[in-house]
């Protein structure tokens, strides 16, 4: 079975710009999680969804980033404008259905820069 | 709210040493479950065990084994006979029944051969 897919693994960007970055969840997982991973902030959770409904999104630094479930199986993180301090990589973590206590199955990571 | 604090920042050990890492939590929720993640060099986050807070049964699996203290709010992780390959940040992990996760900051292990 093929694991959590993000997309895409390296970005670079001038600040200003819009970044989108990509997840597909593993198939039948309902809990999705956005992780931000910095050396100076460890791993930050940023946003989590369950059945595609965003449950707590205080992680969320502020309105430049907004995160969306558009069906079941796929999620996108959205940087506009980008900013140099955005630069981190990012995690998309999802959960077995009914699984709201399981542990997160991670995908590889988006390592982005903004310059 | 709720806080995992990994209050290692970074633990060098030579090879064949044991390892204990720490990981203390802070929670309100009387159900939760806490969690070990592994992040080797390549960067990718990789499960290693899940605990429930009624279940205070130490685990052993091969060299890694793990100790769940309730009354201390203690998940602690200990290698035996620690290999280079476990050279990695590990993270300790809690996440309540409403199915928020938080991660501690992680522990840098360096196993020197």
């Amino acid at each position: 079975d093929a694991g959590v897919i993000q997309s895409p693994r390296h970005e670079v960007t001038e600040m200003g710009q819009e970044v989108t970055l990509r997840c597909k969840l593993i198939s039948g997982h309902n809990s999705l999680f956005w992780y931000r991973q910095t050396m100076m902030r460890g791993l930050e959770l940023l946003i989590y969804f369950n059945n595609n409904v965003p449950i707590d999104d205080s992680g969320m630094p502020e309105d430049r980033f907004s995160a969306k479930m558009p069906n079941a199986s796929f999620s996108t993180l959205k940087i506009q404008p980008s900013e140099p301090r955005d630069s981190a990589v990012y995690f998309c973590a999802s959960s077995p259905t009914g699984g709201q206590t399981g542990e997160l199955f991670f995908g590889e990571g988006s390592r982005l820069t903004v310059l | 709210a709720q806080k995992v604090t990994q209050a290692q920042t970074e633990i060098s050990v030579v090879e064949k040493e044991d390892v204990t890492l720490d990981c203390v939590y802070e929670t309100r929720d009387t159900t939760y479950y806490l969690f070990w993640y592994k992040q080797p060099p390549s960067g990718e986050l990789v499960f290693l065990i899940r605990r429930n807070s009624f279940d205070e049964q130490n685990e052993i699996s091969g060299r890694y084994s793990w100790n769940f203290q309730k009354s201390t709010s203690s998940f602690n992780f200990t290698i035996t006979a620690s290999q280079v390959v476990d050279s990695a940040v590990y993270f300790c992990a809690l996440r309540t029944n409403a199915g928020k996760s938080t991660f501690g900051d992680g522990t840098t292990l360096t196993v020197k051969p």
